[in-house]
């Protein structure tokens, strides 16, 4: 399997406008979860799905912020409008099962987002 | 919710050396799931080892071993034989119940040739 797969790798836009950051999970993994990693945060959790269906929502920052899964191999993090705070690495990662159930998440190369 | 804490934000060790690094956590869970991830400057988070807290005995992955003391709620990563590849940004991850990853702040490993 190829792993987890983002798009962009890095993405650089102006203040107010949208992005969209994409995730393609490992075949089979029913769980996909997006973060986002900052100096001063470290690694938050912002939302987290279940076999298509959002689980936990309560990371993501406020509501330009929006994540939908479509197919169990395509997922979205849309910010709108963006905001230079939002400049931060955005990482997407799967497991099989829950991370209650002590599966390893496995992570993609991340999207280096920078807003100007 | 559960924390970790990597008190360490900064470690050198020389090469061939070896290297431990801290982590804590502080959970009221028995059974629970700890992990090390390292992130190289690639930015990709690789799983370096797992440990499942209802085991005793602790894991070991190649030069990679853990010191889990689970009433202290200590889970510390050695590194032996360091090598120039293993300079990296080292996360302590901790798995319960809730679903979530929580994640330390991370220990930046320098290694000295």
């Amino acid at each position: 399997d190829a792993g987890v797969i983002q798009s962009p790798r890095h993405e650089v836009t102006e203040m107010g406008q949208e992005v969209t950051l994409r995730c393609k999970p490992i075949s089979g993994h029913d769980y996909l979860f997006w973060y986002r990693q900052t100096m001063m945060r470290g690694l938050e959790l912002l939302i987290y799905f279940n076999n298509n269906v959002p689980i936990d929502d309560s990371g993501m920052p406020e509501d330009r912020f929006s994540a939908k899964m479509p197919n169990a191999s395509f997922s979205t993090l849309k910010i709108q409008p963006s905001e230079p705070r939002d400049s931060a690495v955005y990482f997407c990662a799967s497991s099989l099962n829950p991370p209650g159930g002590g599966d390893t998440q496995y992570f993609g190369p991340g999207t280096r987002l920078t807003v100007l | 919710a559960q924390t970790v804490t990597q008190s360490q934000p900064e470690m050198s060790v020389q090469e061939a050396e070896t290297v431990t690094l801290s982590c804590t956590y502080d959970t009221s869970e028995s059974d629970y799931y700890l992990f090390w991830y390292k992130q190289p400057p690639s930015r990709q988070m690789i799983l370096v080892i797992r440990q499942e807290a209802y085991k005793q005995q602790n894991a070991t992955e190649n030069r990679f071993s853990v010191n889990f003391q689970k009433a202290a709620k200590s889970f510390s990563l050695k590194i032996s034989d360091s090598q120039l590849g293993d300079a990296a940004m080292y996360f302590c991850a901790y798995a319960g119940t809730g679903n979530q990853f929580y994640f330390g702040t991370g220990t930046s490993l320098t290694v000295i040739p």
